[in-house]
Formats: structure tokens, sequence, C-alpha cells
């Protein structure tokens, strides 16, 4: 079946840089995305959306970039903090059906001091 | 407010047991929804709700039951528990409806089962 995945399971960042997670994805019929964070111990957390028909949304610290010609997303975090240390999941799913989504494998970001 | 909580925390149990894990909110939403994250890989979907009283199969639902009697609880059952059980389950819940607005999925901290 169709699914989300991820390429790089690991990322190691220095405090201060900015980082980038990266999502490919493979249903073209997805028109929503959406970045979870989990922390250790933790569920996801809603970090930031973004629909088909925009390329780029940005919140606080974060930027996701939708790239639809080649089915990639991305996820980028600016000025990386000890407190973004988490797995990062991208997650697929309709507009008209929004509640069903379809997760990535997950990336681990890992911020050295 | 507590938002999504889980019980219990942590089980143990022998192949062929059978466990009940509860989930409540009290964000009075309409969705709620029951997945399992294995080691290396992202969360899927084993059964949802769209109200009280209505369930659906998600993308792995074989070997799982689940009831939604009251809005605020979902009951996920494992009649028989297997070893390919052994994972951690998430509870989520939403507000509900098809526009992306209404579904950010707000999620418990787990429950971490293990089938010996």
């Amino acid at each position: 079946g169709e699914s989300v995945g991820l390429h790089l399971p690991t990322l190691s960042v220095q405090e201060g840089d900015n980082s980038i997670i990266n999502c490919a994805y493979s249903n073209s019929a997805s028109d929503y995305f959406i970045w979870y964070k989990q922390e250790s111990g933790k569920g996801p957390q809603f970090i930031i959306d973004i629909r088909s028909n925009m390329d780029k949304r940005q919140g606080q610290r974060v930027t996701v970039l939708l790239n639809k010609t080649v089915k990639h997303l991305s996820l980028q975090i600016a000025a990386t903090q000890p407190g973004d240390s988490a797995v990062y999941f991208c997650a697929e799913s309709r507009m008209d059906s929004s509640y069903k989504l379809i997760f990535g494998s997950g990336t681990r970001l890992l911020v050295r001091p | 407010n507590a938002g999504v909580t889980q019980t219990p925390k942590f089980r143990v149990l022998k192949t062929g047991q059978s466990m009940t894990l509860l989930c409540a909110q009290d964000m009075n939403h309409e969705y709620m929804y029951w997945y399992r994250q294995d080691p290396g890989m992202g969360l899927r979907l084993i059964h949802y709700s769209v109200g009280e009283g209505t369930t659906a199969k998600g993308e792995v639902p074989d070997g799982y039951n689940v009831s939604r009697l009251k809005k605020q609880n979902f009951l996920l059952g494992l009649e028989s528990a297997a070893p390919s059980q052994t994972s951690v389950y998430f509870c989520a819940s939403s507000y509900g409806g098809g526009a992306p607005s209404y579904n950010e999925q707000f999620f418990g901290p787990g429950t971490r089962l293990t089938v010996l």
C-alpha cells in the first residue's frame, strides 16, 4: 500500500543551528499534511500543518515546505534548542477526511549543546 | 483540564490473556482514536469512533475490539493477547468533522503493553 516515509532516521545538530527534517509521501491523493513532535515517553504533539494549495507555511520557529511535484515535505526548525530534541513524524491525510492520518516512521532529532 | 488520559500506563500479559485499555478525554471531543506504535515505526490506526455508540476499523484492526458507550471514553480490548500485540498504544481525540481545523488530534501519554 501507499505510505509516508522519511529519508533520515536520526539527525544530530548543534544547538543554535537550523534543522531540516524531510519526508516523502507517495499517495498523490493526499492534500493535507501535518508534522508531529513526540518527546520521550509522551504522545505526539501537533506542530504545524499545511494544505496542498500552499507551498510554505510558517509558525513560531518552524516552517513547513511542500513540494507536490516530487511529493516531498520538510520541516525546518530555526535556532534549534535542546527542548527540540524529539522524534518528528510527518502524517498525510485528505482534506475531506482529515481525521484519518497515515504516519511516517519518524526522524529522531538530537541537539548537541 | 486533564486532556486525554490512558490507563494503565504499563501492562504485561501472557499469551491468551485478555485486557482492556481505557481512554478518557475531558474536551467534549466527538472523535476518538486508538493507535499502536512499534519500534522505529510511526503510529498505525487500529480503530476509531466518530461519536458515542459508533466505531470503525482503521488500518490494523485484527485482534482488537473497541467500544464507545460514553462520549468521553473509548475502550480498546484484546480478547486473546499475542506477542505480536506487544506495542505502545496511544489514544487520541479530536473535535470532529471533515475540516482539518476541527481535527487536530490530541494524544494521551500511551500504554506500554508487553505480551509474553
